[in-house]
């Protein structure tokens, strides 16, 4: 069973939308990571936060440590927000930058 | 040009043959990582590398080597390859000069093997 859990695993939306997609973990972490892989296939890091929330642009993540959960928004979604968002976390037993990743959140956005 | 950069990035080939995969980077990050992804797993550690002289086991470690050239350069190689190799395969780099760093992936090496 992975340790790290994403829901949905795909989800449609029309465009303007706000969407949330979840990360829930089983263990203490040092560091969580969200990433976005493009359709092409290429992986980009979108955020990496150990506590609270950080915001870039429409993209919003939170993470509760106490639950062991994060959660990535995309707020006004676009078509250009398609792609697969993959949680990774970093666990406190790990050593260095080690990343045990979720099976990803594949989100269309439809016109 | 890309800060990593995977090469080949498409690659078909048949069971047996021997197959190296390339990765090198212009961040001057010390760590480097090889990762495969299969369709509904998460992406899993093959090898990760620390500095030059550090070479470490990932998860799923057997039936491949690395070598890490020099620090720009971290190959993964198939000694022999077999079909259940065929995967999309990520070299990332992270900067060691603070725990928890963001990685950085290369385009990915799409590799079936016949």
């Amino acid at each position: 069973k992975n340790e790290v859990e994403q829901s949905p695993q795909n989800l449609t939306a029309q465009e303007g939308e706000f969407i949330t997609i979840n990360c829930s973990y089983s263990v203490g972490i040092s560091a969580l990571h969200w990433l976005q892989q493009h359709p092409g296939g290429g992986i980009v890091s979108l955020f990496m936060l150990s506590s609270g929330k950080k915001k870039h642009g429409r993209l919003i993540a939170t993470i509760n440590i106490q639950e062991k959960h994060s959660s990535l928004h995309i707020t006004a979604s676009h078509p250009r927000d398609s792609a697969v968002y993959i949680c990774a976390v970093a666990y406190k037993k790990s050593s260095g930058d080690k990343l045990t990743f979720g099976t990803g959140t594949r989100l269309a956005v439809r016109p | 040009d890309a800060d990593v950069t995977q090469t080949p990035r498409n690659r078909i080939t048949k069971t047996g043959k021997r197959i190296m995969l390339e990765c090198s980077q212009t961040k001057g990050h010390d760590r480097m990582y090889w990762y495969r992804q299969d369709p509904g797993l998460g992406l899993r550690l093959i090898y990760y590398s620390f500095d030059v002289k550090d070479i470490n086991k990932g998860e799923i470690s057997d039936g491949y080597s690395v070598s890490r050239q020099a620090q720009a350069k971290f190959s993964l190689s198939l000694e022999s390859a077999i079909p259940n190799q065929t995967a999309l395969y990520f070299c990332a780099t992270s900067d060691a000069t603070e725990r928890n760093q963001p990685q950085h992936f290369g385009d990915g090496t799409r590799l079936s093997i016949l």
